[in-house]
């Protein structure tokens, strides 16, 4: 019964592939997010999803699409993949009342991309 | 542009002593303040927050001091366990704004020895 949970954990694929990363939460959470974790190892915030809708869109290259088909769900596709996209990928959830209290958010286990 | 620092990358504990995890921030807008911990191969964990209207929040063995002056938060782990030994991620957030998100340090790994 993880609360969020994202597939595959670890990736490896050619340059030029084009691979999608699932993410589900089972908290009933209205918001959720995809970080990127890099070689220097910063998380870094790529984009937000409140309700099926695009709230945050962090300059990200436009190879990266999230696509929310539900609010339990947020997926990431990635086209072309280059050898800097290489990074472990965490998705998050939280509850959404960010403009009432902060919100904590709560992170999947990660996904671990390398590209060759 | 690192608006969340975290200078030590890494921190060694006797167990039973204190840990001091510290933090320095620069956009003065932030408001809201979090702790996450992070074992190899899982995701971070929230361990304790803080809001600017306070100036320490106290969690069991955990700690949180927050000086907004000198843009510094620190957390203590009193006393500190092996099972700590962790990193220990720093995050910073403005409440209110229609694209809240969390800015995060790079982190400090903390090693508690027994």
């Amino acid at each position: 019964d993880t609360a969020v949970s994202q597939t595959p954990k670890y990736l490896v694929t050619q340059m030029g592939n084009d691979k999608s990363i699932k993410c589900e939460q089972n908290l009933g959470h209205d918001t959720m997010y995809w970080y990127k974790q890099d070689s220097k190892k910063f998380l870094k915030i790529m984009f937000s999803y409140n309700n099926k809708e695009l709230i945050i869109n962090e300059t990200v290259p436009n190879r990266f699409s999230p696509k929310s088909p539900d609010k339990a769900h947020l997926n990431l596709h990635i086209n072309s993949l280059e050898l800097g996209d290489s990074a472990v990928y965490f998705c998050a959830s939280s509850q959404g009342r960010r403009l009432v209290i902060a919100d904590t958010q709560y992170f999947g286990p990660g996904t671990r991309l390398t590209v060759l | 542009d690192q608006q969340v620092k975290q200078n030590s990358p890494s921190l060694s504990v006797q167990e039973g002593r204190i840990s001091i995890l510290n933090c320095d921030y620069t956009n003065s807008m932030f408001d809201y303040f979090l702790w996450y911990k992070k074992y190899p191969a899982e995701g971070p964990t929230f361990l304790i927050s803080i809001s600017s209207i306070k100036d320490k929040n106290e969690d069991g063995r955990f700690t949180v001091f927050l000086n907004k002056s000198a843009k510094h938060l620190s957390l203590h782990i009193v006393p500190s366990q092996p099972g700590d030994s962790a990193v220990y991620f720093c995050a910073a957030s403005v409440i209110g704004g229609s694209n809240y998100k969390l800015t995060f340090g790079k982190g400090t790994l903390l090693t508690v020895n027994p």
